[in-house]
């Protein structure tokens, strides 16, 4: 099945710095979706981008499909925006099922 | 209109035991797709049902099973409960297929097995 790697795994910034978190595939994909995941475990949907760039608020997600990775930047950061960044694949291929990367941990310091 | 619903929230159960956890998905939607999560091996993902049929499964014991309803609400059932599958489960919906759609997740349910 599809591999999906981020990194890093951690980063640590101060609040108001900018950030890029890298997501990799291995396989062409259908779906590839950015979530964030509360300190009480909900995953909470930013992005839905297979291909293409988009924008919300001070969040925005690159991927560019044929190079096989996506980026999430996050600008201005906040302490609220502390917590587990997942990056999830669902490739093209036989394996049908969506693959989760093992997280970005973001901690913004005050 | 209301998210992803999961039922129960906190569960604690004895080696051997049985489970069953239930997820309500987002209106109108078909597509049910359970995952856990633990800190050793992340995010995996357990199955997927569509339309009352299974899709896919992953790469789990037989122990674990699941099911849909006729109104898209689906349970999973974990039989003969081992301490490694304390874990965060948690059910995503989507319109249609996972690999087309966007998936919502639910809070989850947190298993502990003592």
């Amino acid at each position: 099945g599809i591999q999906v790697e981020q990194s890093p795994p951690d980063l640590i910034l101060q609040e108001g710095a900018n950030s890029t978190l890298r997501c990799n595939f291995s396989d062409s994909v259908n779906n590839l979706q950015w979530f964030h995941q509360n300190p009480w475990g909900q995953l909470i949907n930013l992005f839905y981008i297979p291909s293409g760039t988009k924008q919300n608020g001070r969040l925005s997600a690159t991927t560019v499909a044929t190079e096989r990775y996506s980026l999430l930047y996050i600008s201005s950061s906040q302490t609220t925006d502390s917590g587990v960044y997942f990056c999830a694949a669902y490739g093209s291929g036989s394996a049908r099922q969506l693959t989760f990367g093992s997280g970005t941990q973001l901690t913004v310091l005050p | 209109k209301a998210g992803v619903t999961q039922t129960p929230r906190y569960l604690i159960k004895t080696r051997g035991q049985q489970v069953t956890l239930s997820c309500s998905p987002i209106s109108g939607h078909r597509s049910v797709s359970w995952y856990q999560q633990t800190p050793g091996q992340g995010l995996q993902f357990l199955f997927e049902y569509f339309s009352e049929t299974q899709r896919n499964k992953g790469n789990f014991p037989g122990r674990f099973s699941g099911r849909q309803f006729s109104n898209s609400r689906s349970e999973m059932n974990v039989s003969t409960l081992e301490l490694g599958d304390s874990a965060l489960y948690l059910c995503a919906s989507s319109l249609g297929v996972a690999g087309l759609y966007e998936q919502y997740f639910g809070p989850g349910t947190r298993l502990t097995v003592t």
